[in-house]
């Protein structure tokens, strides 16, 4: 099935940096999700891009779909504590699977 | 609105055991995944419904059934429980029943086989 490979698995982060976690595929993707789980919670969805180049923001967070629709990537500005977390992109392997990459862990020095 | 309701919450069994787990989706939503999410990895695919009917099945063996109500609330079977069957199982439900509708996400129910 659909495969997703995140980089990288954890991310320590200064509170106040920025960072990037990537989503990469081998194959053509039709859309990908992202998820943020808190520690001890269930994941949530954050967005959906389906666009080739699509770019979409949610405050601090910006999210980006490739031009080949083979990868996708978050980017978090100004890094808080609510950011800790792990984060999930999504794939459609076909018209019902959702496979869910191995997620990267963020955890914030104060 | 209530969001997704699961239970139990927590479950200890032993091997050879059997377990049902519930799930109700948020009103209105006709679909409902079933998740098997190990610590440290993301959520795997078990099953979809979707107006009653199983819409598609992951990996996982046999001993793994599901079933969807009238309702729409459905429940997820286990049976001859394995070790390597701990985890915390997840439920989510969406109003549509293609993979690419936002998936909303139980609290789930932690399983331990002992």
């Amino acid at each position: 099935g659909q495969q997703v490979m995140q980089i990288p698995q954890y991310q320590h982060v200064q509170e106040g940096e920025d960072f990037t976690t990537y989503c990469n595929s081998s194959t053509t993707l039709s859309n990908i999700q992202w998820y943020k789980q808190r520690p001890g919670g269930h994941p949530v969805f954050l967005i959906q891009l389906v666009k080739s180049g699509e770019v979409k923001k949610q405050k601090r967070l910006t999210f980006q779909f490739g031009e080949a629709k083979k990868n996708s990537s978050l980017h978090i500005t100004a890094t808080q504590t609510t950011d800790v977390g792990t984060y999930f992109c999504a794939v459609s392997s076909n018209d019902y699977k959702l496979s869910f990459g191995a997620g990267t862990t963020v955890t914030v020095r104060a | 609105d209530a969001g997704v309701t699961q239970s139990p919450t927590h479950l200890i069994k032993t091997r050879g055991q059997h377990v049902t787990l519930r799930c109700s989706p948020i009103s209105g939503h006709k679909s409902v995944s079933w998740y098997q999410q190990v610590l440290g990895q993301g959520p795997q695919f078990i099953f979809q419904y979707y107006e009653k009917e199983e819409r598609g099945r992951g990996n996982f063996p046999d001993r793994f059934s599901a079933r969807q109500f009238p309702n729409y609330s459905s429940e997820l079977n286990v049976n001859a429980l394995l070790l390597g069957d701990s985890a915390l199982y997840l439920c989510a439900s969406s109003f549509g029943s293609g993979a690419g509708q936002p998936q909303h996400f139980g609290d789930g129910t932690r399983l331990s086989i002992l």
